[in-house]
């Protein structure tokens, strides 16, 4: 079957650097893509990777190693606002997208 | 630019009704589904759509239904409520199956 794991919570210091983990299991893999979650919003998308390496937007940055099945997202410089819920997701081969149960990024001032 | 309708954004059902929660987006996107979340279960996939007239069940479907006519609308009907039906649900959609999600600001539903 297809799943992903990933932390249920990491706790950071304000300007430091955190880094989430996902790791994922499937039978076909198209791609993995991260969303940040604010308490009482909607998912909102931050990164996509479909092929190996790093993939860098502004603060953000993430990361994809096919033949680990492995992928982390990296927030650099972080602020008060980061404090969220991060979730990394892919499609299957039948074309659903799937979550992980997502990580809650605790940011201490 | 609207994205992504949800209605309502908030409703109460007692055990055993039905209802229909309703989804819009006006971005002409393909691809189109339906998710429930609960504390620490993440985002559930119940059902999606690959375009109008397609729809295929997803990791949690049971006692839901859906159906796309159009491409804009995506309703996910409620056959008879339970308690266990109590979530957030989001509609998402994208242009296909990789690309980033646009989702809805959610509807809260409680089943009593």
């Amino acid at each position: 079957g297809q799943s992903l794991e990933q932390p249920s919570e990491v706790t950071a210091v304000e300007g430091a650097i955190v880094q989430i983990n996902c790791t994922y299991q499937t039978s076909g893999f198209y791609g993995l893509s991260w969303y940040q979650q604010h308490d009482g919003g909607a998912p909102t998308f931050l990164s996509y990777n479909a092929l190996d390496g790093l993939e860098e937007t502004g603060r953000f940055s993430s990361f994809l190693s096919r033949s680990d099945s492995y992928g982390y997202l990296l927030l650099q410089e972080l602020q008060m606002k980061d404090s969220a819920s991060y979730f990394c997701a892919f499609p299957n081969r039948d074309d659903k997208i799937i979550f992980g149960k997502g990580t809650r990024l605790h940011i201490l001032p | 630019n609207a994205g992504v309708t949800q209605t309502p954004k908030f409703q109460v059902l007692k055990t055993g009704q039905s209802m229909t929660l309703q989804c819009a987006q006006d971005m002409n996107h393909e691809y189109m589904s339906w998710y429930r979340q609960d504390p620490g279960m993440g985002l559930r996939l119940i059902h999606y759509s690959v375009g109008a007239g397609i729809t295929d069940q997803g990791e949690v479907p049971n006692g839901y239904n859906v159906s796309r006519s159009t491409t804009e609308d995506f309703p996910l009907r409620l056959l008879s409520a339970a308690p266990s039906q109590t979530s957030v649900y989001f509609c998402a959609s994208s242009r296909e199956d990789n690309s980033p999600l646009h989702f809805g600001n959610g509807t809260r539903l409680t089943v009593t």
